[in-house]
């Protein structure tokens, strides 16, 4: 069993929709959960970061941790066409000396216009 | 304007050649990262660099190596001995290594070796 399950999609929604991706994980020594965008052929972006269970808001996303449940989400309001891209899933625990990351294997968004 | 930037973008080696990566950075980060990314796995670490002159394995090192000899500058080289080379390389950078969770990437390097 993989430590970070991500859904590869592609997940298909139409412009303006409300987008909901998810990551489920086994480890509860995870601190930190972040999320980021990578648009094809880029590097990785990253989106928001949170420690603590519950909701962090930026703008349009909205990213949910529910360490009880080991289920995070990121929401994304009123998407966009330049919305569409892959989203990572990531989390870090203290190991070594350092928070080492373990990466999902990415969401494909479409949003259609 | 900060950030990361590799080169060259894209690559193509034979087999059995070696190859070097660059990857430079202006964000005065103390740490550095080298990922590789291929279809349908997560990203995986390869080397790490937690201040100049020191780095630290990964979990797929076998086959590559690095040097920090600039705080700026982790270049990564691609061995003969790593068995399947091709893939898309990414390197990032934190602040410092206990911020790991805050990385940046660069644009990437995508590596073909036939």
């Amino acid at each position: 069993q993989k430590e970070v399950e991500q859904d590869p999609g592609p997940l298909s929604v139409p412009e303006g929709a409300i987008v909901s991706l998810n990551c489920t994980y086994s480890n509860s020594a995870f601190q930190y959960f972040m999320w980021y965008r990578q648009y094809s052929r880029k590097g990785p972006e990253l989106l928001m970061y949170t420690y603590s269970s519950g909701n962090k808001e930026d703008g349009r996303f909205t990213a949910q941790v529910d360490k009880s449940s080991k289920y995070i989400s990121l929401f994304i309001r009123d998407s966009q066409p330049s919305d569409s891209a892959t989203y990572l899933c990531a989390m870090s625990l203290y190991s070594g000396g350092y928070q080492k990351v373990t990466f999902g294997t990415g969401t494909k968004l479409q949003v259609i216009p | 304007d900060g950030g990361i930037t590799q080169s060259p973008k894209y690559l193509f080696r034979k087999e059995g050649q070696n190859v070097t990566l660059s990857c430079e950075q202006n964000l005065n980060h103390d740490a550095m990262y080298w990922y590789r990314q291929d279809p349908g796995q997560g990203l995986r670490l390869i080397y790490y660099s937690q201040i100049v002159n020191d780095f630290q394995k990964g979990d797929i090192a076998e086959g590559y190596s690095v040097s920090r000899e600039k705080k700026e500058s982790f270049p990564l080289t691609v061995t003969s001995a790593q068995k399947n080379p091709t893939a898309f390389y990414l390197c990032a950078s934190s602040a410092q290594i206990s911020s790991s969770y805050e990385q940046y990437f660069g644009p990437g390097t995508r590596l073909t070796v036939t």
